[in-house]
């Protein structure tokens, strides 16, 4: 049974920085590409960004360019999101999930609100 | 504006059908499968179909998919009120690099 479970969310100031994780249970995790997608409440999904099951490729949406950083250490099965610089409008629920064998994302977290306010 | 247009709302009563729409253009959609997404109220989202038109095990088969050139619909067929939520298409946007989802379509069973 596959699980994912996000971790790390909470309220932030503006300005400053945040990871959150994700732990993973029941997937190959060491060979398996994983995602970030967020949603504001009340709002649609959007898609921030991805790492490669060996970390060796990695992408990231253009609206968090440069602020997001996506990790991953296999030998604990967890995948990590750094956002810096945070704005009010990250704030959003993230969840971690898998990227699929047909160009899908096949599993997702539970997801970990994240709240950026003064 | 999501790069994958849906309409925001559709609805019917029980027992009924209903589409989907997800419209893209020749970068998205042209040449990468679509999947689509359930989540309903309060719960994270779930993969309801993958490649076009193939349900994972676990998707009922009142479930159905299909897509033509850029565009993608999602069928609903024996509405039931557990089906009440929001459904997203997603897709590789290869020109863009990136993954993009459509706005998203509220089901209400009315």
């Amino acid at each position: 049974q596959v699980q994912l479970v996000e971790s790390g969310g909470g309220v932030v100031q503006p300005g400053t920085s945040l990871r959150v994780s994700c732990q993973t249970s029941g997937l190959p995790f060491n060979s398996y590409g994983m995602h970030w997608v967020r949603q504001t409440p009340g709002k649609g999904l959007e898609w921030v960004g991805f790492i490669s099951g060996d970390a060796g490729k990695s992408q990231c949406a253009e609206s968090v360019k440069g602020r997001v950083i996506i990790s991953r250490d296999n030998s604990k099965n967890t995948l990590f999101l750094q956002i810096n610089t945070l704005r009010p409008e990250d704030t959003a629920v993230y969840y971690c999930a898998g990227d699929g064998a047909h160009r899908d994302i096949d599993y997702w977290g539970q997801g970990t609100l994240v709240t950026v306010s003064s | 504006q999501s790069v994958l247009t849906q309409p925001p709302s559709v609805s019917a009563a029980p027992g009924q059908k209903v589409t989907i729409s997800c419209s893209g253009s020749s970068s998205i959609l042209g040449n990468e499968p679509v999947s689509w997404y359930q989540q309903l109220p309060g719960t994270a989202p779930k993969l309801l179909i993958y490649e076009n038109d193939m349900r994972p095990s676990g998707t009922p088969d009142r479930f159905s998919g299909s897509k033509s050139g850029t565009a993608a619909t999602l069928g609903i067929t024996g509405l039931q009120t557990g089906d009440e939520g929001a459904y997203y298409c997603g897709a590789w946007d290869d020109s863009r690099r990136a993954w993009v989802f459509g706005g998203g379509t509220k089901v209400t069973v009315l």
